[in-house]
């Protein structure tokens, strides 16, 4: 099916660890986007790209580096982990034109440090 | 920073009910969005507003953006326990070139059988 794909599903990091989260759409998508969701807090912008080969920082950057690798592929990637950084992480494209748009979003990951 | 407030956080009611929803802002939106989360998955998005005073209807869903596009409003009739979830409203800002989403903390929906 035709989608947002993210993997891993779940992680266990120890503080310090770094890993890379992967994202990946097949539906020919300009922007993609990395959120983060904790209880009561909603979803926070991390980082954004808005074509291959642009990334701008969100609401919440501080501790993630992103990279575009191509139209189709974003990843997000944690230097050294900490327990603040323990929560869901969403990847989304954006889809339609204009105004008019939504997003498509991935399943995401569970991520826990410990 | 734009803020998205959503109303009420909880509710739970019976099924066969009806219910409304809310999502207010003190700053203009140039669209809106609604989305519905289950457990354990992404947000699904239901429906896209743009226009002040516009209203969608989706099945039992009803979706109305304030004529000042400031605020919006989900309605459900006779809720069923599908509906169950976390609804998220979603509002674009004017920030012509920068195309980003600010979501409000959600309304946990429970439908009770």
């Amino acid at each position: 099916n035709a989608g947002v794909t993210q993997t891993p599903k779940f992680q266990v990091l120890k503080t310090g660890q770094s890993m890379t989260l992967q994202c990946a759409q097949d539906m020919n998508h300009n922007s993609m986007y990395w959120y983060r969701q904790d209880p009561g807090m909603g979803l926070r912008l991390i980082y954004y790209s808005a074509s291959e080969g642009t990334t701008d920082k969100g609401e919440v950057p501080n501790g993630y580096n992103v990279s575009r690798l191509n139209k189709r592929e974003f990843s997000l990637r944690l230097e050294s982990a900490a327990p603040s950084q323990t929560s869901v992480y969403f990847c989304a494209s954006r889809t339609g034109q204009g105004w008019g748009y939504g997003y498509t979003f991935g399943s995401g990951t569970r991520l826990t440090v410990v | 920073t734009q803020l998205l407030e959503q109303s009420p956080q909880f509710l739970s009611i019976q099924e066969g009910e009806n219910l409304t929803v809310y999502c207010n802002s003190s700053s203009v939106f140039s669209s809106l969005q609604w989305y519905r989360q289950e457990p354990g998955e992404g947000p699904v998005l239901l429906v896209t507003v743009v226009t002040g005073g516009e209203v969608k209807k989706l099945k039992r869903l009803t979706f109305q953006f304030g004529d000042a596009r400031k605020d919006s409003s989900l309605h459900i009739t006779a809720a069923q326990t599908g509906d169950t979830g976390l609804y998220l409203c979603a509002g674009a800002f004017s920030n012509f070139g920068n195309e980003k989403l600010t979501f409000g903390t959600g309304t946990r929906l429970t439908i009770i059988p």
